[in-house]
């Protein structure tokens, strides 16, 4: 079965700097996808960035970029100068083949002080 | 603008008082589904479409029913809500092929009393 773990509950970041949001996954898969997304206060699901598993380049998207470890089963998000629109709950997410079902980790609440 | 469109966002109901969340994409998307959000557990499904009359248990999917009589609505149904499904209520949408991640309506917030 996939399980996806977020070993952070809540991460907190100052206004400008940068902060690693951690995840791993574990599947017997060969082809899978792995997402974040985002959810602010208005609880909307966003999608940050996605990652191909067959692809050795980590996908970047402006300030936000991953750390993908395959053989560690590792997909961290980095969010590079931080704003305060990034306070959210941030969930990371994979993908069984193109066709399996979306299966979340428990979400990671990030602050941002100003 | 391409969407999923979810009923009503709010809803406050009694125990055992039938009730439908509905859930409507205008993407001519295949594959729905519906997830439950909790605090501390993130987003389990509960039942998932591949098309028109194709409906399948997610991880969660007692207390639940789905139907998909047609492409773009997937209404979620709960015939006797009890306490334990106050809950976050989210219903998404994509392509077959996922690999580009699913797009999600806003979300139903419900309260069972």
């Amino acid at each position: 079965a996939q399980t996806v773990t977020q070993s952070q509950p809540e991460m907190s970041v100052q206004e400008a700097e940068t902060v690693t949001l951690s995840c791993t996954y574990d599947t017997s898969e060969s082809d899978y996808y792995l997402f974040w997304y985002k959810q602010p206060p208005s609880r909307q699901m966003i999608l940050v960035i996605r990652q191909e598993a067959y692809k050795q380049q980590n996908a970047t998207e402006n300030r936000f970029s991953v750390n993908f470890q395959k053989a560690a089963k590792s997909f961290s998000l980095k969010i590079s100068d931080s704003q305060l629109g990034d306070a959210a709950m941030y969930f990371c997410a994979s993908l069984r083949g193109s066709q399996g079902n979306l299966i979340f980790g428990k979400g990671t609440k990030l602050s941002v002080k100003p | 603008e391409a969407q999923v469109t979810q009923n009503p966002r709010y809803l406050i109901t009694v125990t055992g008082k039938k009730l439908t969340v509905t859930c409507s994409q205008n993407m001519n998307h295949e594959y729905m589904s519906w997830y439950r959000q909790d605090p501390g557990l993130g987003l389990r499904q509960i039942y998932y479409s591949m098309n028109v009359e194709v409906t399948d248990k997610g991880d969660v999917p007692e207390g639940y029913k789905v139907s998909r009589k047609e492409k773009r609505n997937f209404p979620l149904i709960l015939e006797s809500p009890s306490p334990n499904q106050t809950s976050l209520y989210f219903c998404a949408s994509s392509s077959i092929r996922r690999n580009y991640g699913y797009t999600f309506g806003s979300g139903t917030r419900l309260t069972v009393v």
